[in-house]
């Protein structure tokens, strides 16, 4: 089955960098599209970037653009996000989740599997 | 950016009741329209895509109907796990959620 393990959470002042980790494993990785997913404390769902089976295309959400980073490895099944310029308001726990799409090279923006998350906190 | 408002904001209900949850969106959406479910410490789980499609494993009793901007989630039949927090969220124009329904037992 669809398993997503993240890692690399943990506590960060403000303008400080941290980059998540997703291991990916019981699909065929290479051909699916990924998404990150954020949820602040308490608080609802945003989404937060997406990538292209082959990184062909990537794209991010307002909040962090310009300021975060997403990329992949297929040939460790992995999928990273490079947060820098953090700010308090990017507190949350960050989901990585597969797209839904089967239809190789499509992604439909709707999350079918989804990691356990990991908690970033930025704070002085 | 298209909002989701999900109302009510709270469902007090009893298993074996019938639940009606709703989503209106700020402008339309199409079909284009999914419903999560997510219990406490746990990760949302895709129930409904495209307004209306149970994903792989959802149980009959959940189904999605609507289009445009109103969309409603039912719940045939309260089972005990079901009683968790329901979230729409469209893919029409860059994905945004509502702010979630608490459905617990009354």
């Amino acid at each position: 089955q669809v398993q997503l393990v993240e890692s690399g959470g943990g506590v960060v002042q403000p303008g400080g960098s941290l980059r998540l980790s997703c291991a990916a494993s019981g699909f065929s990785f290479s051909s699916f599209g990924m998404h990150w997913v954020r949820q602040a404390p308490g608080k609802g769902l945003e989404w937060v970037a997406v990538i292209w089976y082959d990184e062909s295309n990537k794209y991010y959400g307002n909040s962090v653009k310009g300021r975060f980073t997403i990329s992949r490895d297929n040939s460790r099944n992995t999928l990273f996000l490079q947060m820098d310029s953090l700010r308090a308001e990017d507190t949350a726990v960050y989901y990585c989740a597969k797209e839904h799409s089967q239809i190789l090279g499509r992604v439909t923006y709707y999350f079918d599997s989804w990691g356990q998350g990991t908690l970033v906190t930025v704070s002085s | 950016e298209i909002v989701l408002t999900q109302s009510p904001v709270t469902l007090s209900l009893s298993p074996g009741e019938r639940a009606t949850l709703s989503c209106r969106a700020s402008q339309s959406v199409l079909s284009s329209l999914a419903w999560y479910q997510q219990k406490p410490g746990q990760a949302p789980r895709l129930l409904i895509y495209d307004a209306s499609n149970r994903a792989t494993g959802v149980p009959a009793r959940f189904s999605g109907s609507g289009s445009g901007t109103d969309f409603t989630l039912i719940i045939s039949s309260l089972e005990p796990e079901d009683f968790a927090v329901y979230y729409c969220q469209q893919r029409f124009n860059w994905p945004t959620f509502g702010q979630g329904t608490r459905l617990e037992i009354k």
